[in-house]
């Protein structure tokens, strides 16, 4: 098992670019989250997705929009990008809603991601 | 908001030594859990202990809860370079008794281990 895949590992952004991060999970886990890591700032959700064709926000979602087209996949797409947006994105996946008792988060290496 | 935080944010130490961090939350919680993470990589579920349990142990690690203090301890025995990382605590927000779905992290502590 690969668990949680991420890419690309590093992109560099001039403002206003586009991108978008891919993830994939093949531990069939219904729950999938991005996050931003900013030192000083810890983890902050972005947005996150509950199953298949379900998409949530969470605590950071301005300027980032996502889709979960498959089970497998969940992509953080950026459409205008900012250098505030610079930071350190990890993608997550758990079998049950994250919290839960049975129900670790298992994450991806991240994407280190720079906007200029 | 934040709910964890951990203490110290440094800590350096070395091999053989014990290391103990500590994380001190705001609101009730049904459980907590405890993260480690390696440079450049992602994070790597520990250990999770309950709201009902005092101590938990898994290899060299030693997992405290108190409740009543709001306050957990991450004790790490003998401790090897390879220890070497940034350890989280982690809970999940809770709204009247529901989880929210939400685990919220503290800002870490970043643990050496000199050879």
């Amino acid at each position: 098992n690969a668990g949680v895949t991420q890419t690309p590992k590093f992109r560099v952004l001039k403002t206003g670019q586009s991108m978008t991060l891919l993830c994939a999970q093949d531990m069939n886990h219904e729950y999938m989250y991005w996050y931003r890591q900013d030192p000083g700032m810890g983890l902050r959700l972005i947005h996150y997705s509950v199953g298949e064709g379900t998409t949530a926000k969470g605590e950071v979602p301005d300027g980032y929009n996502v889709s979960r087209l498959k089970k497998q996949n969940f992509l953080l797409g950026l459409e205008s990008a900012a250098p505030s947006q610079t930071s350190v994105y990890f993608c997550a996946s758990s079998y049950n809603i994250q919290g839960s008792y049975n129900s670790p988060l298992h994450f991806g290496n991240g994407t280190r991601l720079t906007v200029t | 908001s934040q709910q964890g935080e951990e203490d110290p944010q440094a800590l350096s130490i070395q091999e053989g030594e014990n290391a103990t961090m500590n994380c001190s939350y705001k609101t009730s919680i049904n459980n907590l859990q405890w993260y480690r993470q390696n440079s450049g990589r992602g994070l790597v579920h520990l250990i999770l202990i309950r709201s009902n349990e005092r101590e938990k142990h898994s290899g060299r690690l030693r997992v405290t809860l108190d409740t009543s203090k709001k306050s957990s301890s991450l004790l790490i025995t003998a401790s090897r370079a390879a220890d070497t990382a940034s350890y989280f605590c982690a809970t999940p927000g809770i709204m009247g008794s529901s989880n929210t779905g939400k685990l919220i992290f503290g800002q870490g502590t970043t643990l050496q281990v000199k050879p």
